[in-house]
Formats: C-alpha cells, sequence, structure tokens
C-alpha cells in the first residue's frame, strides 16, 4: 500500500515563530488531508488539498502532486497550536476511500 | 450544520464484554468510516460503509468485529469479548462524496 513519510516528528517552539511541516507519499494521490490533533484527543480538519494551495488564516498548505509532497505552513504560531499534525492520502491505485495516516508532527509552541 | 457525532465518548469495559460505539454523520453525509487509534500504532483505516452496505473491510480485524450502518438510525461498531488489546481511540468520519471526511470527536474504550 502507500506510504506515507512526515517531517520532522518533533517540532518546539516559541509562540510567534513560523514552521514548515512535510509530507512525502508514494504513489498517486486523489485525496490528501491536512488534520490538527488537539491534546483533548480531537482530529481536526485542516485543508482537504489532493493539489494546489489553500490557505485559512495563519495556516496554509500546498500539494505538488507530481513530485508527490505537500507542506503544511504555520505562521505566527500559538500555544493553542500545539499538538500532533497528521497528514492522510487516499491513493489512486488503490482506495481513495481509505486514508493512510502519517505518523505525525508532534508540535509544541512554548509561550 | 452539526459535526459528527459519536458516542460515548468514553466507554469502559470487563474483558469478554461487548462494546457498542455508535455514529451520526453528518447531515446529507451517506459514507461512513471507522479508524482505530492504538497508542504505538497510530490511526489506521478500518472499515468504509454506505447506507446498509459495507463497502471496504479491509482493515477490520477478522473476528470479533462488525460493523453497520443501517437505513434509519447511526452507524454501529461492534466489539464482542472484548480483550485488553482493543483499549484504543475508535474515531467515525462522514463525508459526502468519497473523498473529503470529517471525523468526530472519538470514543476512548478502555478494556480493563
Amino acid at each position: 500500500g502507500i506510504q506515507v513519510e512526515q517531517s520532522p516528528p518533533d517540532l518546539i517552539l516559541q509562540e510567534g515563530a513560523n514552521s514548515t511541516l512535510r509530507c512525502n507519499f508514494s504513489d498517486s494521490v486523489n485525496n490528501l488531508q491536512w488534520f490538527h490533533q488537539n491534546p483533548w484527543g480531537q482530529l481536526i480538519n485542516l485543508f482537504y488539498i489532493p493539489s494546489g494551495t489553500k490557505q485559512n488564516g495563519r495556516l496554509s498548505a500546498t500539494t505538488v502532486a507530481t513530485e508527490r509532497y505537500s507542506l503544511l505552513y504555520i505562521s505566527s504560531s500559538q500555544t493553542t497550536d500545539s499538538g500532533v499534525y497528521f497528514c492522510a492520502v487516499g491513493s489512486e491505485g488503490g482506495s481513495a476511500r481509505q486514508l493512510t495516516f502519517g505518523s505525525g508532527t508532534q508540535l509544541t509552541v512554548l509561550p | 450544520n452539526a459535526g459528527v457525532m459519536q458516542n460515548p465518548r468514553h466507554l469502559v469495559r470487563r474483558r469478554g464484554q461487548e462494546a457498542r460505539l455508535r455514529c451520526s454523520p453528518m447531515k446529507g453525509h451517506s459514507h461512513v468510516y471507522w479508524y482505530r487509534q492504538l497508542p504505538e500504532e497510530g490511526l489506521k483505516f478500518m472499515v468504509y460503509l454506505q447506507k446498509e452496505n459495507i463497502i471496504d473491510e479491509s482493515g477490520m480485524p477478522k473476528e470479533r468485529f462488525s460493523a453497520e450502518f443501517p437505513k434509519e438510525g447511526p452507524s454501529i461498531l461492534r466489539i464482542q469479548q472484548v480483550v485488553r488489546g482493543d483499549s484504543a481511540a475508535y474515531f467515525c468520519a462522514s463525508s459526502p462524496t468519497p473523498y473529503e471526511q470529517y471525523f468526530g470527536p472519538g470514543t476512548r474504550l478502555t478494556v480493563t
């Protein structure tokens, strides 16, 4: 099946700093989503972005499908941004309905 | 528009009991998915259902686990004769089409 790798696995930032999280995938996709799992365990949808660029406030994401990677940008980070960020993909070659998750990036934003 | 609803949010069962997890999809969504998050294994797909049909159950354990999405009412994930290894967070997601998925808050199952 499709492989999803996220980097870095852990990231510690001071409040106000910017960061870039990366997601590499091993096959063509027709579904790519970014999620934030907050400290209470809830999965929050950030972006549905199988290709192109989107922005939502301090967050933006870019997926370059031909090169099989996606980037999540967080600007002016806040302590409430802490948690785990997951990239999940649905493979064109497999079942688009199954999301395969990466292992996540654990983000800690210090005050 | 209310989000995906799951209940209970926390469930404690003794070994050998049955666990029933419920999921109400977002209004207008006919596609339902179940995922499991085990402490050291990450989030894994279990099953994909549409009304009254199981479309893909390739991620479901072969024994003790079943899922349904009846014509009326919520989707149910049923675990019979639970064991300690079933302790995990179980997430339900729904979508209007088989692409962007919206996740519920999860049910934390603890088996004692």
